[in-house]
């Protein structure tokens, strides 16, 4: 299995607070993945990063921010969250040959 | 627009049933997958495709290019299948990956 953590796994917040998920690679992967999912959607993509300091928004970007100054770590920040927000979250890396592994999933509840 | 449609959406099957799950694209890919995700778990890959036809255990895998369409048939079904099945392309030169809605399969014994 590829060694990919995400931390904390389970988080309750308040409204208007802010929140960081952290995900962790062992793999020294190029490319890192944000995604959210939900019921009735596929998983959305939030950002995505191609190396150190290089980040690019995907299709849900609206509130979140990310960083990554290590390659074996990629933060996504909900700067104030909102229940909309509410969601799994779950972080990929890729090396580039079209595949991806998967973390264990956060589930964030926004109240 | 999705990129990727799954059908269908949900499936119930007796166990020893053939099954099958389609997945349709609109976009130039490099590859294809499905991925399983079993209730509450984390998602793992099955197959990655790009050609052809793909055999692991009970699970097939196929996927005919021209028509943009790709099968998952689960031979011999066992509760033990019970999962969401996601399908997933990679793109064409860009490390980027669009997610179908997923098939929720319950087997019953």
């Amino acid at each position: 299995d590829a060694g990919i953590t995400q931390s904390p796994r389970h988080k309750v917040t308040e409204t208007g607070t802010p929140v960081t998920l952290r995900c962790h690679q062992t793999e020294n992967h190029r490319y890192m993945y944000w995604y959210r999912q939900d019921p009735g959607h596929g998983l959305r993509l939030i950002h995505y990063s191609y190396g150190v300091k290089d980040t690019d928004k995907g299709e849900v970007s609206d509130g979140y921010s990310v960083s990554r100054s290590k390659t074996e770590d990629f933060l996504l920040t909900l700067e104030s969250a909102t229940s909309s927000q509410t969601s799994v979250y779950f972080c990929a890396i890729s090396d580039g040959r079209a595949e991806q592994f998967f973390g264990p999933g956060t589930r964030l509840t926004v109240l | 627009k999705n990129e990727v449609e799954q059908s269908p959406q949900n499936l119930t099957a007796q166990e020893g049933e053939f099954i099958t799950i389609n997945c349709s694209y609109s976009v130039g890919i490099s590859a294809l997958h499905w991925l399983q995700q079993h209730p509450g778990g984390g998602i793992v890959s099955l197959f990655m495709l790009s050609s052809g036809k793909k055999k692991h255990g009970r699970l097939i895998a196929t996927i005919n290019i021209q028509e943009k369409h790709s099968s998952l048939h689960i031979t011999a079904s066992h509760p033990r299948d019970s999962a969401v099945y996601i399908c997933a392309v990679a793109l064409y030169n860009f490390n980027k990956f669009y997610f179908g809605s997923g098939t929720k399969l319950n087997v019953k014994p």
